[in-house]
């Protein structure tokens, strides 16, 4: 079982927004801005999509955005794609016996 | 821009030890402010972080693995390893190295390995 909670799956149509969520504790999410979202198309590594909540590395679409409030982190993607179709990863640092934790992860579907 | 890649047997039996490398290309894994890390990814399963490597050498493992489980750097070869000690199929996993910044995320992946622990 993962330490933070993700939707098992999401799906959208193109064009639409949806946002995934991934709830934590005040010992993770809640308590740090150290939240960090990944991409990963099958067969392919993870890719940071967002880091420390809402900021996005250089080269990845501002259709992506990233918030927090409490113990819960959100990834947005607006204008859906079909190659935005992938495994979402929520990630934040801990105070627990790990530095990182992950959510299980979301399955995006763009219908 | 810098690299990550692993390389390591893709087959172990069980009881007997994994062994990976990282190798760092574009940059050096001496730079300050970084930890390198192994992260593994069962079929079909979600990720696991197993430890992280600092470029003073310190080391920081999952407690959950923490008795089987050594990472240590090269820094002559620029690269760090992994070595996990009496295998099971639970094992069996994708594993990928990766570093981490200030930001306590991690930025840069290898394209990970595939490990199957069988007889």
């Amino acid at each position: 079982q993962s330490a933070l909670t993700q939707p098992a799956s999401v799906s959208g149509s193109p064009g639409q927004s949806i946002t995934i969520s991934c709830t934590g504790t005040s010992s993770d999410v809640g308590g740090y801005n150290y939240v960090s979202w990944y991409q990963q198309h099958p067969g392919k590594a993870p890719k940071l999509m967002i880091y420390e909540v809402s900021n996005r590395p250089s080269g990845v679409s501002n259709r992506f955005s990233g918030s927090k409030s409490g113990n819960t982190a959100s990834l947005t993607i607006s204008g859906l794609q079909a190659e935005d179709e992938a495994d979402y990863y929520c990630s934040s640092y801990t105070s627990s016996s790990t530095p990182w934790v992950f959510g299980g992860g979301t399955k995006l579907t763009v219908l | 821009q810098l690299q990550l890649q692993e390389s390591g047997s893709g087959l172990v039996k069980p009881s007997q030890t994994l062994s990976l490398t990282c190798a760092v290309s574009g940059g050096s894994i001496s730079s300050g402010g970084y930890s390198w890390s192994w992260i593994r990814q069962p079929p079909g399963k979600g990720l696991e972080w197993i430890g992280y490597i600092y470029h003073s050498g310190s080391t920081y493992y999952n407690p959950s693995l923490k008795s089987r489980v050594t990472i240590s750097v090269d820094r002559s070869k620029n690269q760090f390893s992994l070595k996990l000690s009496s295998v099971t199929a639970a094992d069996t996993a994708v594993y990928y190295c990766a570093r981490a910044g200030n930001s306590d995320a991690f930025d840069i992946w290898g394209q990970g390995t595939m490990v199957t622990v069988s007889s």
